[in-house]
């Protein structure tokens, strides 16, 4: 069974340039979340979908980030316009029913905004 | 809301000796428990959760947790290290109920050497 893909693995882009990360969660699972990983600030939740809807998306840094899932098989999270200071590791994760499962992590997307 | 707190940032050991990895956490209402490890360049895994029962708990890899909910921690604790080990470990809450979402302590990052 293939786990949670994400692309790209890596994306080096300028300043101002759109940004969008694509996201496909395991099949059959109800939940997918997006976290961003930095050395300052560790893991952090940005958004979170049960059943493709938007349940909290109270960490999203600010408008330049949005999210959608339009189907239970694909996610994105956009930023426009990118900055330097996003530069970081973008997660996805899913899981299957509700809070005590597993949640499986993507490898991840290196993105670096010079 | 919930916070976690991984309360060293690093922790260097030599192989075959024993290793406790602190995890306090802050929540208002109940709550699920768990360690992830991260090995370089790749997601998260899960290692071990407590979701209710007993409060011993064990995992993958020889590792094992024990909550305790006076204290309010869930300390990570192996045996025998082994040069295989070596990985970022994260201590991660979410509050019990379906479909939340698990919020990550910074991380401890665990270096074994021979």
């Amino acid at each position: 069974d293939a786990g949670v893909i994400q692309s790209p693995r890596h994306e080096v882009t300028e300043m101002g340039q759109e940004v969008t990360l694509r996201c496909k969660p395991i099949s059959g699972h109800n939940s997918l979340f997006w976290y961003r990983q930095t050395m300052m600030r560790g893991l952090e939740l940005l958004i979170y979908f049960n059943n493709n809807v938007p349940i909290d998306d109270s960490g999203m840094p600010e408008d330049r980030f949005s999210a959608k899932m339009p189907n239970a098989s694909f996610s994105t999270l956009k930023i426009q316009p990118s900055e330097p200071r996003d530069s970081a590791v973008y997660f996805c994760a899913s899981r299957r029913g509700g809070g005590t499962g597993e949640l499986f992590f993507g490898e991840g997307s290196r993105l670096t905004v010079l | 809301a919930q916070s976690v707190t991984q309360l060293d940032s690093q922790v260097p050991v030599f192989e075959e000796a024993p290793v406790e990895l602190r995890c306090n956490y802050s929540s208002s209402v109940s709550v699920y428990l768990f360690w992830y490890v991260q090995y370089p360049n790749q997601g998260l895994q899960l290692l071990l959760k407590y979701l209710s029962g007993s409060t011993l708990v064990k995992g993958i890899n020889g590792f094992e947790a024990e909550f305790n909910k006076s204290q309010t921690s869930f300390h990570l604790r192996k045996p025998s290290v082994h040069i295989s080990d070596t990985a970022e470990y994260f201590c991660a809450v979410s509050e019990t109920g379906a479909g939340t979402a698990l919020i990550f302590g910074k991380g401890t990052t665990l270096s074994v050497s021979s």
